[in-house]
């Protein structure tokens, strides 16, 4: 299957800082999405992107589709407590193809 | 709207068990998929369907069947249980945009399923 790797792995911030993670492939993907995980729950959806340099924002969450379809990340500013979770790039080839990278997984100390 | 459902949320087999996965979403989507998260795995694609009466295997199928007799449900079963198959199962679904990509995903809570 196709590899996306993520990274960093974990991170532990203090509230009130800026958090960056990122995902690359070997592949070109069509799409890339974001997702965020809480504890016992499904992956909710923060982030689409369908073009090649697109910069999207979703509150204090910005994240971006690489120029080479290769590669994106995802910027949270000013993180605060309820930003803990792990989160998940996830890049679509064709038709219903997703592939999911492995998780980064944010604690927020306050 | 009630979203992706899924049932059961916890279930505990022995080895060689059969067993049913519930999914069903009421946004009268076409496309509904199956996934497994294992711990450093992220979550892996073991069957899709992009509408009823047609399925087609993901990345890792083995020891899975599905079918998609109404677009509401996509059930998953696993005939014969082994220890591997612990995991934590999610159901998606989405849209199909008409130039044919596939929209984002929208994912149940999870079926957590243990096998001894």
């Amino acid at each position: 299957g196709q590899q996306l790797n993520q990274s960093p792995q974990s991170m532990f911030i203090q509230e009130g800082e800026d958090v960056s993670m990122n995902c690359t492939s070997s592949s070109i993907f069509n799409t890339w999405l974001w997702y965020k995980q809480d504890p016992g729950e499904g992956p909710v959806l923060l982030i689409a992107l369908y073009k090649a340099g697109e910069l999207t924002s979703n509150g204090r969450l910005t994240a971006q589709f690489g120029i080479t379809r290769k590669d994106s990340f995802l910027n949270i500013s000013a993180s605060i407590p309820s930003d803990v979770g792990i989160y998940f790039c996830a890049g679509q080839l064709a038709g219903n193809q997703f592939y999911f990278g492995t998780g980064t997984s944010l604690t927020v100390i306050p | 709207n009630a979203g992706v459902t899924q049932t059961p949320k916890f279930q505990v087999l022995k080895t060689g068990q059969s067993m049913t996965l519930q999914c069903a979403q009421d946004m009268n989507h076409e496309y509904m998929s199956w996934y497994r998260q294992d711990p450093g795995m992220g979550l892996r694609l073991i069957h899709y369907s992009v509408g009823a009466g047609i399925t087609d295997q993901g990345e890792v199928p083995n020891g899975y069947n599905v079918s998609r007799s109404t677009t509401e449900d996509f059930p998953l079963r696993l005939l014969s249980a082994a220890p591997s198959q612990t995991s934590v199962y999610f159901c998606a679904s989405s849209y199909s945009s008409p130039a044919g990509l596939q929209e984002t995903q929208y994912f149940g809570p999870g079926t957590r399923l243990l096998v001894l």
